[in-house]
This record gives structure tokens, C-alpha cells and sequence, in this order.
């Protein structure tokens, strides 16, 4: 399977705990997108980069979010300090430059 | 801020009909994507419209751009079951970036 593998696919832990979830895009993709889903509604762009250059965060990004794309390759998310708020799916999609994106099948994020 | 509206937010009907799902904004995008979600998986791209009045036939789905490039639809005819989900639209809009702007989603029930 060639596409966007996104791990763990399930995370479940107590509030105050830091996570780390990891995306490895299509291969050759050089964008690299993070959004977040909650029950109900469409899923809410975070951040993105261009190879390792992260090029923009949403507001909704708070500075308890990181995220890294090192090498230009695979992509880590990491939550500090997690709240209740945080439990969604994170889905990670990956593109080549002004193509369709294409999507993971995220990671569900419970806080306990 | 730009949003869009998708409509209706759920659906139901039986098997061997047809319906319409709309999108809408006031804003304009340089592209739109249609995607499909299955519970517990990420959006997978049904289609992308990029040119206004550009209509766009994946077997029994057509899919509209508006001539303005501020709304589209999805129509399906003769709905199957295998065609339940969740229907989202996303666009790109014109002084976005690359980030996508989710809709809240379809939820399209084909019963037998």
C-alpha cells in the first residue's frame, strides 16, 4: 500500500499526558498537511509544509501543538499537556504542489 | 473567514433513488474537492473541479462547479446502498494557500 499511513490509529490517554502521533505521506509528496476532525462536523486544517518548511499554522494550532517534518519525509504532531478538547481524529494528507490532497486514516485521539 | 455550507446535513432514502447535495459559499475557490469518509477512515477524493460551470461524471455521480466558482453539487442517481457515507466538499480558495475548507459533511443513508 503506497498511501498515507498515519500511526497510532487509536490513542487513548489522561488529560495532562503529552502525545506524539506520526504521518508518513505518499511517497515524492512534497506537501504535507495536518487537519483535525471532530464527530459531526468536516475535518479543521492545523498546519502544513513544503518538504521541511512548515509554511503555515492555523490559529486553532495552540502552543501546546507542535509539528515537525525533519528530513522533508515522514511528519510527528505532538500535543502537550493534553485537554479533553483535543479528543478528534487527526488526519494527515500529503500532495504533490497544487494537487489534490490526499488522506490517512488518522489517528482518534481520547483523553481520559 | 471562508466557509462552506453544505446541505443538507443528513440523508436518507431508499435504494434506487436519486439526490442532490450542495455546497455553498461566498467565497471563491481556484479548486474543489468532493471527498468520501467511511466511519473510523480518512476523506478519500471522489473528484476535482477546478473550472467555473466544469461538470464532471464518475459513473452514477455528477459533480458541479458553479459558474462563479462559489458553490457546487453532487448529484447520484439511482443510489445504492454501497453508497452510504459521510459526503464532504472541500475548497481551496483563491487567497488560501494550499490549506482545504471543509464543509460539515453529508451524511447519505441508501437503505434497501
Amino acid at each position: 500500500d503506497t498511501g498515507v499511513s498515519q500511526d497510532p490509529r487509536h490513542k487513548i490517554t489522561k488529560r495532562g499526558q503529552n502525545v506524539t502521533f506520526r504521518c508518513d505521506p505518499i511517497s515524492e509528496h512534497n506537501r504535507l498537511y495536518w487537519y483535525r476532525q471532530t464527530l459531526g462536523q468536516g475535518p479543521e486544517f492545523l498546519t502544513y509544509f513544503q518538504n521541511e518548511a512548515q509554511l503555515e499554522k492555523s490559529r486553532l494550532l495552540s502552543d501546546r501543538f507542535s509539528a515537525e517534518r525533519p528530513k522533508g519525509s515522514f511528519s510527528t504532531l505532538e500535543i502537550q499537556r493534553t485537554e479533553q478538547g483535543d479528543s478528534a481524529m487527526y488526519l494527515c494528507a500529503s500532495s504533490l504542489l497544487n494537487q489534490p490532497q490526499h488522506f490517512g486514516d488518522g489517528t482518534r485521539l481520547s483523553i481520559l | 473567514t471562508q466557509l462552506l455550507e453544505q446541505s443538507p446535513q443528513f440523508l436518507s432514502i431508499q435504494e434506487g433513488e436519486n439526490l442532490t447535495v450542495y455546497c455553498n459559499s461566498s467565497s471563491v475557490f481556484s479548486s474543489l474537492q468532493w471527498y468520501r469518509q467511511e466511519p473510523g477512515e480518512g476523506p478519500v477524493l471522489l473528484v476535482t473541479v477546478v473550472t467555473g460551470g466544469e461538470v464532471k461524471k464518475l459513473k452514477r455521480l455528477t459533480f458541479q462547479f458553479g459558474d462563479a466558482r462559489k458553490d457546487s453539487s453532487l448529484h447520484i442517481t439511482a443510489a445504492q446502498p454501497g453508497d452510504t457515507g459521510l459526503y464532504l466538499c472541500a475548497g481551496v480558495g483563491e487567497t488560501s494557500g494550499s490549506r482545504l475548507t471543509f464543509g460539515e459533511g453529508t451524511q447519505l443513508t441508501v437503505n434497501p
